[in-house]
């Protein structure tokens, strides 16, 4: 199983471009990464997923080197409403392999 | 669109007590989940249906956790006895398809005395 580690917190200020990089050294091949976004008594949010090299949409960019056995989020220009939880996800999908594992989760606090 | 509904939104037992929580999926959504997060940590998947049949419950108590999805859209999570540790609160998502973007629910908040 893919065991996934993320620093425990991070700080940054608004406006400012925050990284916040997983580590999964035993990921599977046909493992995927997905990042959610919690705030306090919600569920989490999908922001973005990837298999690799580089994943963008409108809210992030997802960076996955060839080796795959890490993964950057990152978010452009955070505001005060980006501080919360982020959790990175990594599994496979369907079939005998199918496993799901949050990582621990790194708490963004940004400041004014 | 409507999103991922979860009843009770809180719930306090005794431990021994029994409890079930209910969640009704996205309409069209195949894929169901449900998840335990106890606070501080990241959400630990209980059990994943694709329709009425159990893809994974690999980390479900059996002793005590059930769960089912009947006709492939609602979906009833039971524990029976609650134990202290059970304290949690329990999430529920779906998708469209097994892989697709997850969609969560509110969450019911357990709490166990």
């Amino acid at each position: 199983l893919a065991k996934t580690t993320q620093p425990i917190s991070m700080d940054s200020y608004e406006g400012q471009e925050v990284n916040i990089t997983c580590s999964h050294n035993n990921i599977a091949t046909n493992d995927y990464i997905t990042w959610y976004q919690q705030f306090p008594s919600q569920g989490p949010r999908f922001i973005i997923q990837g298999y690799k090299t580089k994943v963008t949409n409108e809210v992030a960019s997802l960076f996955i080197p060839a080796d795959r056995k890490s993964s950057t989020l990152s978010l452009p220009r955070v505001s005060l409403s980006d501080t919360a939880v982020y959790y990175c996800l990594v599994g496979a999908y369907g079939g005998a392999t199918n496993k799901l594992i949050f990582g621990t989760g790194t708490l963004l606090a940004v400041q004014p | 669109e409507a999103g991922v509904a979860q009843s009770p939104r809180y719930k306090i037992i005794e431990k021994r007590q029994s409890v079930a929580f209910w969640c009704n999926p996205i309409s069209g959504h195949a894929t169901l989940y449900w998840y335990q997060q106890i606070l501080g940590q990241g959400p630990k998947l209980l059990i994943q249906f694709q329709n009425n049949g159990v893809v994974d419950d690999s980390q479900l108590p059996k002793d005590r956790f059930s769960a089912e999805r009947l006709k492939g859209v609602d979906s009833t999570l039971k524990i029976q006895p609650a134990k202290l540790e059970d304290s949690a609160v329990y999430l529920c998502a779906s998708s469209f398809r097994m892989g697709d973007e997850q969609f969560f629910g509110p969450g019911t908040r357990l709490t166990v005395l």
